[in-house]
């Protein structure tokens, strides 16, 4: 099966950095998601993304599917945005399952 | 509106015993899905139904059988629960299989 491969593992920011976290796919996918759980354990569908670029707020990500990558841009963020990314996607050939990377732990200090 | 809700919450129980996590969906999806993520945060799919139909049925133990009596609900059954059942159990849907996906708030079952 595909490999989903996700960094950083674990990033801390200042309140009104930027960061970007990258999710690599061993092989082409389709359906490329993006999740956030918050600390409460809530997973949140950030974006459907199985190519080019979206954005939403502060919130954008751009996929490069001929690549084989996928990026999220967290701007000015805020505390709120504290929990985990991850992002998801399905092996071309229609098995019809995502595949989760194991995520990308993001602290924002105050 | 909770657009896509499970009980319990909260499921704690002892080794042996049999339970049941109940989904419901109402976006109008044509399909739903089981995860479980562990203790590492992992998220795995378990079970998946299109039009109450399975479709995904990962390497699952026999003892783990969901059940979906409309396009709405998807259930899941587990018999003689074990430790290493414990985790969190999430319920999803998607307009259609591989689409952008919805969760549950999840239920967090702990096997003692």
């Amino acid at each position: 099966g595909i490999q989903v491969e996700q960094s950083p593992p674990d990033l801390i920011l200042q309140e009104g950095a930027n960061s970007t976290l990258r999710c690599n796919f061993s092989d082409s996918v389709n359906n490329l998601q993006w999740f956030h759980q918050n600390p409460w354990g809530q997973l949140i569908n950030l974006f459907y993304i199985p190519s080019g670029t979206k954005q939403n707020g502060r919130l954008s990500a751009t996929t490069v599917a001929t690549e084989r990558y996928s990026l999220l841009y967290i701007s000015s963020s805020q505390t709120t945005d504290s929990g985990v990314y991850f992002c998801a996607g399905e092996a071309q050939g229609g098995s019809e399952k995502l595949v989760f990377g194991k995520g990308t732990k993001l602290t924002v200090n105050p | 509106d909770t657009a896509v809700s499970q009980t319990p919450k909260y499921l704690v129980t002892q080794m042996g015993n049999d339970k049941s996590i109940k989904c419901e969906q109402n976006l109008g999806h044509d399909t739903m899905y089981w995860y479980k993520q562990d203790s590492k945060k992992f998220l795995k799919i378990m079970f998946s139904y299109n039009n109450k139909e399975l479709i995904i049925n990962e390497t699952v133990p026999n003892r783990f059988s969901p059940k979906s009596p409309d396009k709405a609900h998807l259930n899941l059954h587990i018999n003689s629960l074990e430790l290493g059942d414990s985790a969190v159990y999430f319920c999803a849907s998607s307009p259609g299989p591989g689409l952008a996906s919805h969760f549950g708030p999840g239920t967090r079952l702990t096997v003692l």
